[in-house]
């Protein structure tokens, strides 16, 4: 079946410093969404691609899907404490006409004042 | 406007009881969707439904049931519960039925012990 790997599984940063954090899908995926999850919250829905190569951003948040859309980045330049949480990348199901999205495992983000 | 409402937030039970955990939505949404979160394993779907009077499994739906009676309620039961499922659950929703193409909207969670 689909696998969504999501790399690293953790991430320490200094405060102001860039990381990316990556998305690998076993299988061509229709799309891709990307959630935030702050600690002790719920995800928050941030952005979805559905376009080979898209690239969109979002004030210093830039996405980016393959070219065979089989992966996805996430990278943050000039970390900041608000950045802390755990990114979640999701696509849907091949085989399921409802679309139900696999979730990547995450990567827990935390950020060194 | 309220979104996707979850309750309760925290429960304890014993191994061994049952109980239902609510979720409604205001969105009109056709799709919902039950997922629990455990350390290091992301979201995992447990059942979900497309619209009223419709449901089925997901991933994980083992020692679980739901049923979608209206568009806004779809609870979920825990039929005995074990201490293997506790967790955090997540109820979503989102507009469209077909694609996956649509944001999920979640819930704030309801954090679940077994003891």
């Amino acid at each position: 079946g689909q696998q969504v790997m999501q790399i690293p599984q953790y991430q320490h940063v200094q405060e102001g410093e860039d990381f990316t954090t990556y998305c690998n899908s076993s299988t061509t995926l229709s799309n891709i969404q990307w959630y935030k999850q702050r600690p002790g919250g719920h995800p928050v829905f941030l952005i979805q691609l559905v376009k080979s190569g898209e690239v969109k951003k979002q004030k210093r948040l830039t996405f980016q899907f393959g070219e065979a859309k089989k992966n996805s980045s996430l990278h943050i330049t000039a970390t900041q404490t608000t950045d802390v949480g755990t990114y979640f990348c999701a696509g849907p199901l091949p085989t399921d006409s409802w679309g139900k999205l696999q979730f990547g495992a995450g990567t827990q983000v935390v950020v060194t004042p | 406007n309220a979104g996707v409402t979850q309750t309760p937030k925290f429960q304890v039970l014993k191994t061994g009881q049952s109980m239902t955990l609510q979720c409604a939505q205001d969105m009109n949404h056709e799709y919902m969707s039950w997922y629990r979160q455990d350390p290091g394993m992301g979201l995992r779907l447990i059942h979900y439904s497309v619209g009223a009077g419709i449901t089925d499994q997901g991933e994980v739906p083992n020692g679980y049931n739901v049923s979608r009676s209206t568009t806004e309620d779809f609870p979920l039961r825990l039929l005995s519960a074990a201490p293997s499922q506790t967790s955090v659950y997540f109820c979503a929703s989102r507009q469209t039925m077909t694609g996956g193409n649509q944001p999920q909207h979640f819930g704030d969670g309801t954090r679940l012990s077994i003891l």
